[in-house]
């Protein structure tokens, strides 16, 4: 079965520096692996996607993940964090073997401190 | 173009009740997912809708349901309602197509407590 894993609970960065929300994934064919970002008492937010390509996928509000298929990862990345970026990250995965479905991972809570 | 829309906002039921829950899609999109999210948990896939038909599910018993309208609208019913069932539910819609893999849209959901 396709899952996702976000090892990281929580990650601290300073405003000004660079951020990385790991995850990594498993599937059994191509993986179309997705990042979304939730806002508290909101819905979650597209971020970027991976379906094909290259390795390095640009997103919204300046976000890109690199794709690295050996080591089965999707690592969101961010160059330069803000405040505002603060929130819940998901790394998900679609999942289309007996039926259409997209498998979330658990989350990672990022904080970025002034 | 409006976004995904979820009613209520809140709902407070008790153990044994049913509920339904509404939804209704982004303009345009064809599909619609289902999703549980716990306190501190990522969501649980529960159905898909793709042109009023259920193409996929995840691990729930069948007390949970959809239906999809012709207009796109959806709704989410629960029987027999579990403490367990209170949760964050989370409507998202998508335009799906052959080869297509887009993002999901999401509303910003029902809180659920079963009490």
């Amino acid at each position: 079965a396709q899952s996702v894993a976000q090892p990281e609970d929580q990650v601290n960065v300073a405003e000004g520096n660079p951020l990385t929300v790991k995850c990594t994934y498993s599937v059994s064919g191509n993986p179309y692996l997705f990042w979304y970002v939730q806002y508290p008492n909101r819905g979650l937010q597209f971020l970027l996607k991976y379906i094909t390509g290259d390795n390095l996928v640009k997103g919204s509000y300046g976000f890109e993940a690199e794709f690295n298929k050996s080591q089965t990862s999707f690592h969101l990345k961010k160059p330069s964090a803000l405040v505002s970026d603060s929130a819940l990250y998901f790394c998900a995965v679609r999942d289309d073997t007996g039926g259409f479905k997209t498998i979330f991972g658990a989350g990672t809570r990022l904080f970025v401190k002034a | 173009e409006t976004g995904v829309t979820q009613s209520p906002t809140h709902l407070i039921k008790t153990r044994g009740q049913q509920v339904t829950l509404r939804c209704s899609s982004q303009s345009g999109h064809n599909t619609v997912s289902w999703y549980q999210q716990a306190l501190g948990q990522g969501p649980q896939f529960i159905f898909q809708y793709y042109r009023e038909e259920e193409n996929g599910r995840g691990n729930f018993p069948p007390r949970f349901s959809g239906l999809q309208f012709p207009n796109y609208s959806s709704e989410l019913n629960v029987n027999a309602l579990e403490l367990d069932d209170s949760a964050l539910y989370l409507c998202a819609s998508s335009l799906a197509g052959t080869g297509a893999y887009n993002e999901q849209f999401f509303g910003p959901g029902t809180r659920l407590t079963v009490l």
